[in-house]
């Protein structure tokens, strides 16, 4: 079982870019959940979605993130345009029934 | 309202003694699950734990127990015989329905040799 894997696992990008954060959750997971992590704010649920369906997006701070998952083996976070603000640690994770499994996490860094 | 607090931002311990790290939560559910997780200094989330609000007994793994106080509605992680790999954040959090996680803001847990 390779785990929950996230791609890219560092991301430098210019204000105003475009980025797209890739997630894989692990196949029979049901659920895959998008959080962010800064030392302001700790742990925030970005956005969670079950058998592909997104469920409760109340976390996404702004319409400039979106997230899809266009099947059971794949999800992605975009952020356009992005700002500085955006510059965290994005956690990828996803369960089955009780237990989340984390990926590494994509440490995005806007300048 | 804060549905986990974590009150102790940073511990010490002397290696080999245990600690204790502190959780409260608060539910209006019947059925949640709580959970304790490690992230080292790499970035990680690790899982350590999980007790279920319908265990009777206190969840163990290892050199980790979970003591559990519905009553007071409290989650505390017993770390035993620290070890210097122990120093990490760690973090409390609790599911309820629809598998929605809540996470504390941490604590820095530092080991001394």
């Amino acid at each position: 079982d390779a785990g929950v894997i996230q791609s890219p696992r560092h991301e430098v990008t210019e204000m105003g870019q475009e980025v797209t954060l890739r997630c894989k959750p692990i196949s029979g997971h049901n659920s895959l959940f998008w959080y962010r992590q800064t030392m302001m704010r700790g742990l925030e649920l970005l956005i969670y979605f079950n058998n592909n369906v997104p469920i409760d997006d109340s976390g996404m701070p702004e319409d400039r993130f979106s997230a899809k998952m266009p099947n059971a083996s794949f999800s992605t976070l975009k952020i356009q345009p992005s700002e500085p603000r955006d510059s965290a640690v994005y956690f990828c994770a996803s369960s089955e029934t009780d237990f989340y499994t984390f990926g590494s996490g994509t440490r995005l860094t806007v300048v | 309202a804060q549905k986990i607090t974590q009150t102790q931002p940073g511990m010490f311990v002397q290696e080999k003694e245990a600690v204790t790290l502190d959780c409260t939560y608060d539910t209006s559910d019947q059925s949640y699950g709580l959970f304790w997780y490690k992230q080292p200094s790499s970035g990680e989330m690790i899982f350590l734990i999980y007790q279920g609000s319908y265990d009777e007994q206190n969840a163990t793994e290892g050199r980790y127990s979970l003591n559990f106080q519905k009553a007071r509605k409290s989650a505390n992680l017993v770390i035993s015989a620290s070890q210097l790999g122990d120093s990490a954040m760690y973090f409390c959090a609790m599911r309820e329905n629809f598998n929605k996680f809540y996470f504390g803001s941490g604590t820095k847990l530092n080991v001394k040799p």
